[in-house]
């Protein structure tokens, strides 16, 4: 079974922080991916990366960086929290052309 | 641009067939995929259909699809409590397999 680990399920933190979201994949994936999610308005694409040190932007960036030093691990990070970016997050895995995986989901809350 | 529509809500009675219906708007999908979520839990893949599939059964889902009508449905049969989540549904785009779009997802409420 493909198991996809986000760091935390729940985080409080304060607004202008840095703040660091985790999610490591165990199946070799080559593709991996950061959503929000929010009600009313489904999932909607952060961030993906198809390899090592590469990354595309997805349908919304602004305020989000992402690293991805080795394969199994990327990281999603607001570099200078704000209120605006309280909801669910979710991290995704998947090699090529099959189905994407994902983990728990991270609820973050900014104050 | 590319949109995915879910109706919000449907509620049946635990035994009965629910279908949770989906429309899309790109023709170029590869694959349609169905997820459930269910209360604080990340998405779990149910199952998916590729483009040039009509229908797809999975002990008790079935996935029909009418590319035509861009119309994709999900029939769960003899529902159960255990099925009450929402469901998403969710397509390809711009001909690539690493892209989705999600609908809004659909809050299936089974009663006892």
């Amino acid at each position: 079974d493909v198991k996809v680990t986000q760091s935390s399920r729940y985080l409080v933190k304060r607004t202008g922080e840095k703040v660091f979201l985790e999610c490591v994949q165990d199946m070799d994936h080559e593709n991996m991916f950061w959503y929000r999610q929010d009600p009313g308005l489904g999932l909607r694409l952060i961030y993906f990366s198809y390899d090592v040190k590469m990354k595309e932007k997805g349908d919304i960036p602004e305020g989000y960086s992402v690293s991805r030093e080795k394969k199994e691990r990327f990281s999603l990070i607001l570099e200078s929290a704000s209120t605006n970016q309280t909801s669910m997050y979710l991290c995704a895995s998947q090699r090529v052309a099959e189905p994407q995986h994902f983990g728990d989901g991270t609820r973050l809350s900014i104050l | 641009g590319e949109d995915v529509e879910q109706s919000l809500f449907l509620s049946v009675r635990e035994g009965d067939s629910s279908v949770i219906n989906c429309t899309y708007t790109d023709s170029s999908s590869t694959y349609l995929y169905w997820y459930k979520q269910e209360p604080g839990a990340g998405l779990q893949l149910l199952t998916y259909i590729f483009s040039n599939m009509d229908m797809k059964q999975d002990q008790r889902l079935t996935v029909l699809l009418n590319k035509k009508d861009k119309h994709l449905s999900l029939r769960i049969a003899d529902t159960q409590t255990g099925d009450s989540a929402i469901y998403f549904c969710a397509e390809t785009y711009g001909g690539a397999t690493n892209k989705l779009i999600f609908g809004t997802g659909t809050l299936l409420a089974v009663q006892p």
